[in-house]
């Protein structure tokens, strides 16, 4: 079965530095890669996914991902964090041969931007 | 936009009660999932249905039963509430049809469930 690995429970990064969210994943063949963002006591939105193509993915609120096949990883960048982006993440994946319309989503990273 | 709405942000309900959590999307939306979100856990996969009367169980079904008897709406039944069903809820939707891998889920705000 499909699986997530996001293998930082929080990520600390001052304002105005580059954010790095780690993500490796798990499938059998060709993976579909997801990351959601939660504000406080709101629901998941979605950021962007990587389907096929280009191994980069841009996304909302200028986030971006990349997809290295020989790594299994889709790790969540910005270059620039502000404090608005302090919330939690998660990184899905969909196994496109086995996985029906299941999305396996990982324990989420905590992101705190310190001013 | 997707809009997935849930009846109840907060429910307080007492150990034995049956519970119902409600969900409606407004995007002809086939598939719909619902969620258990746990702190160190990340989210767990209840159940989920790709067709009006069509269900399939996900990780974690026990303790719980779901009805689609209308595209629209799926209902996260809990038959006997218990205090370690004490949880963030959440519903999500996605399109189905093909293809239909490759579609992000759209989510709802989440109930937050306390059983005591």
């Amino acid at each position: 079965a499909q699986s997530v690995a996001q293998p930082e429970d929080q990520v600390n990064v001052a304002e105005g530095n580059p954010l790095t969210v780690k993500c490796t994943y798990s499938v059998s063949g060709n993976p579909y890669l997801f990351w959601y963002v939660q504000y406080p006591n709101r629901g998941l939105q979605f950021l962007l996914k990587y389907i096929t193509g280009d191994n980069l993915v841009k996304g909302s609120y200028g986030f971006e991902a990349e997809f290295n096949k020989s790594q299994t990883s889709f790790h969540l960048k910005k270059p620039s964090a502000l404090v608005s982006d302090s919330a939690l993440y998660f990184c899905a994946v969909r196994d496109p041969i086995r996985g029906n319309n299941r999305l396996a989503f990982g324990k989420g990273n905590q992101v705190v931007v310190i001013p | 936009d997707v809009k997935v709405t849930q009846s109840s942000r907060y429910l307080v309900k007492r150990t034995g009660e049956k519970v119902f959590l409600e969900c409606v999307q407004d995007m002809d939306h086939e598939n719909m999932f619902w969620y258990r979100q746990d702190p160190g856990l990340g989210l767990r996969l209840i159940y989920f249905s790709y067709d009006v009367k069509m269900k399939e169980k996900g990780d974690i079904p026990e303790g719980y039963s779901v009805s689609r008897e209308k595209k629209e709406r799926f209902s996260l039944i809990l038959e006997s509430a218990s205090t370690n069903q004490t949880s963030m809820y959440l519903c999500a939707s996605s399109p189905g049809g093909a293809p239909i891998m490759n579609t992000e889920a759209f989510f709802g705000q989440g109930t937050r469930l306390t059983v005591v």
